[in-house]
């Protein structure tokens, strides 16, 4: 079965710095997508960013970057210039695909604090 | 940018009440979905549906729930007799284009359920 691992059950970060997220999830499979959402306190669920496996070349959104090894079976999210906006809850997100129906996956999620 | 619209935001209900959650998909989505966060716990999936029928189900789904497009926009969750473990934020999610592509599940805000 896929599962998704999310080891830091909380971060913090000072304002301006860079801040990594990591996550590793378990799979047979060769293609399939990750991605990470944001949920900030207001908890509305927020896509981040996403990466097909099959792409060697790292995801990257602005501030957001991610480090994909796909051999490790690691995807972790970077964030620079950290800003108090990013304060959020972070989860990690592996997409199953089966006969035509797929789900999402979710880790346990990160708690990111911004300090000023 | 066209969202997931979900309502009630807050719902308050008596045990054993039928309860309905309200989701307006992405107008041109074609794939539906709730999910289910307990407080303070990882976002669980609940239910697929496509073409008018469940595409997959979790074992959470139980015969309390069940899911239903009435017409073209809407797409609801309804939980029959509720119970105390019902409690938690749902999230309905709708995908464009066909399955295996590399379109994100767009979230709602989410309704919090709360049973009393």
């Amino acid at each position: 079965a896929q599962t998704v691992t999310q080891s830091q059950p909380e971060m913090s970060v000072q304002e301006a710095e860079t801040v990594t997220l990591s996550c590793t999830y378990d799979t047979s499979e060769s293609d399939y997508y990750l991605f990470w959402y944001k949920q900030p306190p207001s908890r509305q669920m927020i896509l981040v960013i996403r990466q097909e496996a099959y792409k060697q070349q790292n995801a990257t959104e602005n501030r957001f970057s991610v480090n994909f090894q796909k051999a490790a079976k690691s995807f972790s999210l970077k964030i620079s210039d950290s800003q108090l906006g990013d304060a959020a809850m972070y989860f990690c997100a592996y997409r199953i695909t089966q006969g035509g129906s797929e789900k999402l996956v979710f880790g346990k999620g990160t708690k990111l604090t911004v300090n000023p | 940018e066209p969202e997931v619209t979900q309502t009630p935001s807050h719902q308050v209900t008596q045990m054993g009440q039928e309860v309905i959650l309200r989701c307006v998909p992405i107008s041109n989505h074609l794939y539906f979905y709730w999910y289910r966060q307990i407080l303070g716990q990882k976002v669980e999936f609940l239910v697929s549906f496509y073409n008018n029928e469940i595409s997959e189900k979790s074992e959470i789904f139980d015969d309390q729930f069940s899911v239903e497009r009435p017409d073209g926009s809407n797409f609801t969750l309804k939980i029959r007799s509720t119970k105390l473990e019902d409690s938690a934020m749902y999230f309905c999610a709708s995908r464009s284009d066909r399955a295996y592509s590399n379109q994100p599940q767009h979230f709602g805000d989410g309704t919090r359920l709360s049973i009393l």
